[in-house]
């Protein structure tokens, strides 16, 4: 039974499109995450949402919009698809602050044509 | 600012033998977490070891072991008995306070047979 699961893996769209990433955790977790992992494999924070409310929103565009119905969701959706938003997109989780560390999903690879 | 360092884009080892990958990170927080993840070709983001800063003890879990030295802010991997398996991108990470997680920029480790 997979504890933080995305979905799709893989989104392949074009630019000017609208898409949403679903992320879901079955760990009991109070905390999830959104990061970014770009060509260089280097991995950013882009929200954190602790029991639904927004933690950390870091320097994204507005095109971005992060929503969780309940503890156990964080979607992310992205407006006006432009390439540089290619990338591998990870949910995570984590009871508090993430002492010991944080659970990852298996990421979704977005391409953007 | 809190920031990690990992000088080294690639490493490579013999199977059976012992790698060491190198992490440094700066903080001027008092209580913080380390810790390494590893990323095989897969993508999914697996947790190897975590340390406490306040434990002066290095943390290991079987073949993996880390070399803690706080006051030079230093947090390195030692890698025994090198598997094929253990080829993958690995990534040390630091959590202070706050709902974030900070990664370097990763180290690829590739086994030779």
């Amino acid at each position: 039974d997979t504890a933080v699961s995305q979905t799709p893996k893989y989104l392949v769209t074009q630019m000017g499109n609208d898409k949403s990433i679903k992320c879901e955790q079955n760990l009991g977790h109070d905390t999830m995450y959104w990061y970014k992992q770009d060509s260089k494999k280097f991995l950013k924070i882009m929200f954190s949402y602790n029991n639904k409310e927004l933690i950390i929103n870091e320097t994204v565009p507005n095109r971005f919009s992060p929503k969780s119905p309940d503890k156990a969701h964080l979607n992310l959706h992205i407006n006006s698809l432009e390439l540089g938003d290619s990338a591998v997109y990870f949910c995570a989780s984590s009871q508090g602050q993430g002492s010991y560390g944080y659970t990852f999903g298996s990421g979704t690879r977005l391409t953007v044509v | 600012a809190q920031t990690v360092t990992q000088s080294q884009p690639e490493m490579s080892v013999q199977e059976a033998e012992t790698v060491t990958l190198s992490c440094t990170y700066d903080t001027s927080e008092s209580d913080y977490y380390l810790f390494w993840y590893k990323q095989p070709p897969s993508r999914q983001m697996i947790l190897v070891i975590r340390q406490e800063a306040y434990k002066q003890q290095n943390a290991t879990e079987n073949r993996f072991s880390v070399n803690f030295q706080k006051a030079a802010k230093s947090f390195s991997l030692k890698i025994s008995d090198s598997q094929l398996g253990d080829a993958a991108m690995y990534f040390c990470a630091l959590r202070t306070s706050g709902y974030a997680l900070n990664f370097g920029k990763g180290t690829s480790l590739l086994v030779t047979p």
